[in-house]
């Protein structure tokens, strides 16, 4: 089956830092993308959709000058959390869609940021 | 307003025992309906898809019904295991003229204790 490859799965980093997280489709084209947010016990909270080869679409409330995406290839997006402070650690998701109106949602297994 | 709901927030069932999630929806018009299990620290994953004109569907012990007229869908889980123990997640996804936009529930947690 589809797989979505998300990496780093663990990331500690200093405060002020950058942290870049992957997102790789391994075996489809992945036209579209999704970040998400994670809280303990909590669901998902989508951050940005993010198209191939064009600017991601940001939720209400996510500062797209901190949570940097780019999706320059059909089977990767990056995100990359600028200036890190404590209060962005959390887990973050990605998912991956192909083009088609039943294509399915795939994850990737998450990454579990910690800001130091 | 969510588009989604879920219910229970969360439930707590012995090992062994079966038990029924459920999912309703207000999203229109209506391409399909997935349901996913997240476990603890992990991305969520598929567990079925349905459509439209499909009223159930299985996998395994997870068996899932769908009906569109009054929109909504069930998970049933038979003869419940602790690795059952997990997030379970409900999406909706709308048609053509919405982009087949996604709308998820914000899940069921589930506990099974021995």
């Amino acid at each position: 089956g589809a797989v979505v490859s998300q990496h780093p799965s663990r990331v500690i980093c200093k405060s002020g830092t950058s942290v870049k997280i992957e997102c790789r489709s391994l075996d489809f084209q992945a036209t579209t993308m999704f970040w998400y947010r994670q809280f303990p016990k909590k669901s998902l909270m989508l951050m940005a959709t993010s198209n191939e080869g064009s600017k991601a679409t940001y939720e209400q409330g996510v500062e797209k000058d901190k949570f940097l995406i780019n999706h320059a290839s059909l089977t990767l997006s990056t995100l990359t959390v600028t200036s890190a402070h404590p209060e962005d650690s959390s887990f973050y998701i990605c998912s991956a869609r192909a083009r088609g109106m039943n294509s399915p949602l795939h994850f990737g297994n998450g990454t579990r940021l910690t800001v130091t | 307003k969510n588009q989604v709901e879920q219910s229970p927030q969360s439930l707590i069932i012995l090992e062994g025992k079966n038990c029924t999630l459920q999912c309703n929806y207000t999203v229109s018009p209506f391409s399909n309906l997935r349901w996913y299990k997240q476990d603890t620290g992990r991305g969520p994953v598929s567990l079925t898809i349905m459509t439209f004109s499909e009223n159930t569907k299985s996998n395994g012990r997870y068996t899932a019904t769908l009906d569109a007229d009054t929109k909504q869908s069930s998970l049933h889980i038979t003869a419940s295991q602790l690795s059952d123990s997990a997030s379970y997640i409900c999406v909706v996804s709308a048609g053509s003229n919405s982009g087949y936009a996604l709308n998820f529930g914000k899940g069921t947690s589930l506990l099974v204790t021995p």
